[in-house]
């Protein structure tokens, strides 16, 4: 199947700075990628979508100007958390669309990145 | 906006019993998408239906989406201990159900 991955698998950083994760399909172009943010034992929240060559479309609640989003080419999207703040702590996870079409996709999932803000 | 809903929120089984979970959305889907996610792990997709009243079966999981395109279920046959995990449905805009977290007792 498809393989999705993302850099770094796990961060530390101190409140106020700055972090950037990347993702990449490894074996298939993705025009459309995704992010969510999940907490421990809860769903996955959808953050924003990721279109190649266009703005991210954000989801509502999720402040764009910190959770910058640039999907610079057709196998790489990359999420930078801005000013980074404890309450960002969490797991982020991308994902890769495949397929055409409404009714014909599939979605696949990075290992995730861990990102603790202290 | 679009929100579905996942029963039972947790679902304790012993090993070799079945196990259902339920999918229920507030609008008509155009499609649903079921991923599973094991402890410490990322989800994984399963499967996606389209079709009202469809059917389709991966070994011992048998996925259905409702005639009307508002629910769905995900039936597990005989259970086994690699079963675990937490299952999510999924409908369009990628907006994940809260999930069900199943442990299979050996």
């Amino acid at each position: 199947g498809a393989v999705v991955s993302q850099h770094p698998s796990w961060v530390i950083c101190k409140s106020g700075t700055s972090v950037k994760i990347e993702c990449r399909s490894l074996d298939f172009q993705a025009t459309t990628m995704f992010w969510y943010r999940q907490f421990p034992k809860q769903s996955l929240m959808l953050m924003a979508t990721s279109n190649e060559g266009s703005k991210a479309t954000y989801e509502q609640g999720v402040e764009k100007d910190k959770f910058l989003i640039n999907h610079a080419s057709l196998t790489l999207s990359t999420l930078t958390v801005t000013s980074a703040h404890p309450e960002d702590s969490s797991f982020y996870i991308c994902s890769a669309l495949t397929g055409t079409g409404a009714s014909s996709y599939e979605q696949y999932f990075g290992p995730g990145t861990r990102l603790t803000v202290t | 906006g679009q929100q579905v809903m996942q029963i039972p929120q947790y679902q304790h089984v012993q090993e070799g019993e079945d196990f259902t979970t339920y999918c229920n959305s507030s609008t008509t889907l155009s499609n649903i998408q079921w991923y599973k996610q094991r402890p410490g792990g990322h989800p994984v997709f399963l499967i996606q239906l389209v079709k009202s009243g469809e059917v389709k079966k991966q070994k011992r999981l048998t996925f259905q989406f409702g005639e009307a395109k508002k629910n769905s279920s995900l039936h597990i046959t005989a259970t086994q201990t690699t079963d675990v995990g937490t299952y999510f449905c999924a409908g369009e805009g990628f907006v994940f159900g809260p999930g069900t977290r199943l442990s299979v007792l050996p």
